[in-house]
């Protein structure tokens, strides 16, 4: 079945650094990738997603491009900022249209900013 | 426009109790799904629906039920809460299957 597996927190940077959260999938068709964004005691947020191979999405900043060869969809800033501090979610949509209707999550990556 | 809507916010529960969360949106969206996030498991589902009158089962389904009677509510049942269904639930509806899906700001359940 389909998978996300990203890297393991806790990450705790220095304001002004560079970000980096690795994610990769397993996937039977061509899915379509996300990142999203939950803050302290809040919902999960849409960040950004891509839709096909090559595809880069971005906002706030952040950065993700949709890697076919290699099933990855890294996430990335160059300057964090305090109020980046949340947890990180890659998830995938299948679009093979075999019925599957999920969004499939990763774990979920702790990012901790300080000044 | 208030997005997705959950209530409770916070409820304890007895083990062997049962309860109702509700789940609203107001974006005319088609799909709605329960989702349940656990400390280092990421977010589960439980059962979704791809619209009014219609229900699935998700991943973990067992012990739970819903009903999507109107297009813009889905609720979520604990017929006999465990403790194993302490978690954090989450709403999201989405207007279609491989579209962004939008949260609710989720309920916490405790039960004892």
């Amino acid at each position: 079945g389909d998978s996300v597996t990203q890297m393991e927190g806790p990450v705790t940077l220095s304001e002004e650094a560079f970000l980096t959260i690795n994610c990769t999938y397993t996937a039977t068709g061509y899915p379509s990738l996300f990142w999203y964004v939950q803050y302290p005691g809040e919902g999960l947020q849409l960040l950004l997603k891509a839709t096909k191979a090559d595809d880069k999405g971005s906002n706030k900043g952040f950065e993700a491009t949709y890697r076919k060869e290699t099933t990855s969809f890294h996430l990335e800033k160059g300057s964090v900022q305090v109020s980046d501090s949340a947890v990180y979610f890659c998830a995938l949509s299948d679009n093979s249209g075999a019925g599957s209707y999920q969004l499939t999550f990763g774990k979920g990556t702790k990012l901790s900013v300080i000044p | 426009n208030a997005g997705v809507t959950q209530t409770p916010k916070f409820r304890v529960l007895k083990t062997g109790q049962s309860m109702t969360l509700l789940c609203a949106q107001d974006m005319n969206h088609e799909y709605m799904y329960w989702y349940r996030q656990d400390p280092g498991m990421g977010l589960r589902l439980i059962h979704y629906s791809v619209g009014e009158g219609t229900t699935a089962k998700g991943e973990v389904p067992d012990g739970y039920n819903v009903s999507r009677l109107k297009k813009q509510n889905f609720l979520l049942g604990l017929e006999s809460a465990a403790p194993s269904q302490t978690s954090v639930y989450f709403c999201a509806s989405s207007p279609g299957q491989v579209e962004t899906q939008y949260f609710g700001p989720g309920t916490r359940l405790l039960v004892l």
